[in-house]
């Protein structure tokens, strides 16, 4: 069955502790991968869209990298402020081409 | 340039019923779609609009509908409330449409309460 799963449900990191996330997906003809951030009540902001294995994106403390069946979302020294719901999002052939979420990963970091 | 928008941003509604939400898409973006968010469902997806054009739908019943003008804005109808419709209604917009592997963009949601 395809699915978009996350891990884990929830993270709770001191400031300054790396860590990762990760998105796994079942589907045939992905078109796309997106990680987003979404703050309580609020809407998701994009971060990153990536398309094909070995593909890599960056910016500021956040670097995302995707393989044949999952994504990992790398958190690098966070600060507080990285705190929040961390999104993915699968495009694919399998989906009618509509996006799919994963139920996401809350993250706190810890001053 | 201006984000997307959404009016109104809190709803508070009996069950039976009915409520539009309208949605102003980023400038040039033609695909918009609408998501229902709640604890414990998850972001999923109620369907796109891109030209004017419902391309796609999700597993929502016929309760739920939308439409799109000429100007990209759209509006998202729901009849006969019940109380389960109580969620954060979130559209997005993008450039193009869902099946191009594009990013989409969110407003910031519309709280609807049905009590």
């Amino acid at each position: 069955e395809d699915q978009v799963t996350q891990s884990p449900e929830a993270l709770r990191l001191q400031e300054g502790e790396s860590s990762s996330l990760n998105c796994s997906y079942t589907v045939s003809g992905l078109r796309g991968l997106f990680w987003y951030r979404q703050d309580p009540g609020k809407g998701p902001e994009f971060l990153f869209t990536l398309y094909s294995a070995g593909e890599e994106k960056e910016k500021e403390r956040l670097k995302a990298t995707l393989t044949k069946k999952e994504s990992f979302l790398h958190i690098t020294a966070p600060k507080p402020e990285d705190s929040a719901t961390y999104l993915c999002a699968v495009q694919a052939a399998s989906y009618g081409q509509n996006f799919v979420f994963g139920p996401g990963t809350r993250l706190s970091v810890l001053p | 340039k201006a984000g997307v928008t959404q009016t109104p941003r809190y709803l508070i509604k009996t069950r039976g019923q009915q409520v539009t939400l309208s949605c102003s898409p980023i400038s040039g973006h033609r695909s918009v779609s609408w998501y229902q968010q709640t604890p414990g469902q998850g972001l999923q997806f109620l369907f796109e609009y891109f030209s004017e054009t419902q391309r796609n739908k999700g597993n929502f019943p016929g309760r739920f509908s939308g439409r799109q003008f000429s100007n990209s804005r759209s509006e998202m109808n729901v009849s006969t409330l019940e109380l389960g419709d109580s969620a954060l209604y979130l559209c997005a917009s993008s450039l193009a449409g869902q099946g191009q592997g594009r990013e989409q963009y969110f407003g910031p949601g519309t709280r609807l309460t049905v009590t």
